[in-house]
């Protein structure tokens, strides 16, 4: 375990359900992120928490909902979700906000839309 | 936008083979980072190199930088089938501050036994 834990692992959903991602790290980390990974394309940064404050969400669509309840962890909400939103989605946390410090990744959830 | 992209690909080797794949970006940086993912799985943080550096060494890991040509290398020495992963280059854009930390698409390293 790399000290960041995502739950659950795998999630299928209807277009109209809503459902929570769930991440928590334990490593002290004080800025937390959700990327998106889909196939062929790089990773797309989404959010950013630094000290529970969301600093950056990077025109993401209204669908997506993050929240940051402490410096530990971070929930992603989805509602009414496209086919397109299909792809993995991962957590990560650093010391600080930014890109100067190595990020720490959790294993991610694999989110199928139907 | 994409700030780093990695070239090759894809790679096949031999195991007990040599690797290197590299790293190119566009904008100012004050550090680079390589990561590992295997299938399916989060990305695991491996080596940053910092601007003033040209060279950094981890385990079997050699991680070089060009500032000059804005390009960046990762050799694994002796690979292993373990090593069979996707491999990304990270680097914080300065042109956001240092906010962003932008991922390339990653070269796909398969070691054959």
């Amino acid at each position: 375990e790399t000290g960041v834990t995502q739950t659950p692992r795998h999630l299928v959903m209807g277009m109209t359900n809503k459902k929570s991602l769930k991440c928590e790290q334990h490593l002290g980390h004080n800025a937390m992120y959700w990327y998106k990974q889909s196939a062929k394309k790089p990773l797309e940064l989404m959010f950013v928490y630094s000290l529970e404050e969301r600093v950056e969400n990077n025109s993401v669509p209204s669908r997506f909902s993050p929240e940051c309840p402490n410096s530990s962890h971070l929930f992603l909400h989805l509602h009414t979700l496209q086919p397109e939103d299909s792809a993995l989605y991962l957590c990560a946390s650093s010391l600080s906000r930014g890109g100067n410090y190595g990020y720490t990744f959790g294993s991610g959830t694999r989110l199928t839309v139907v | 936008s994409q700030q780093g992209e990695e070239d090759p690909q894809a790679l096949s080797i031999q195991e007990g083979e040599n690797a290197t794949m590299n790293c190119s970006y566009k904008t100012s940086i004050n550090n680079l980072q390589w990561y590992r993912q295997n299938s399916g799985r989060g990305l695991v943080h491996l080596i940053l190199i910092r601007s003033n550096e040209r060279e950094k060494h981890s385990g079997r890991l050699r991680v070089t930088l060009d500032t000059s040509k804005k390009s960046s290398s990762l050799l694994i020495t002796a690979s292993r089938a373990a090593d069979t992963a996707s491999y990304f280059c990270a680097t914080p854009r300065e042109d956001f501050g240092n906010e962003k930390l932008t991922f390339g698409t990653g070269t796909r390293l398969t070691i054959i036994p």
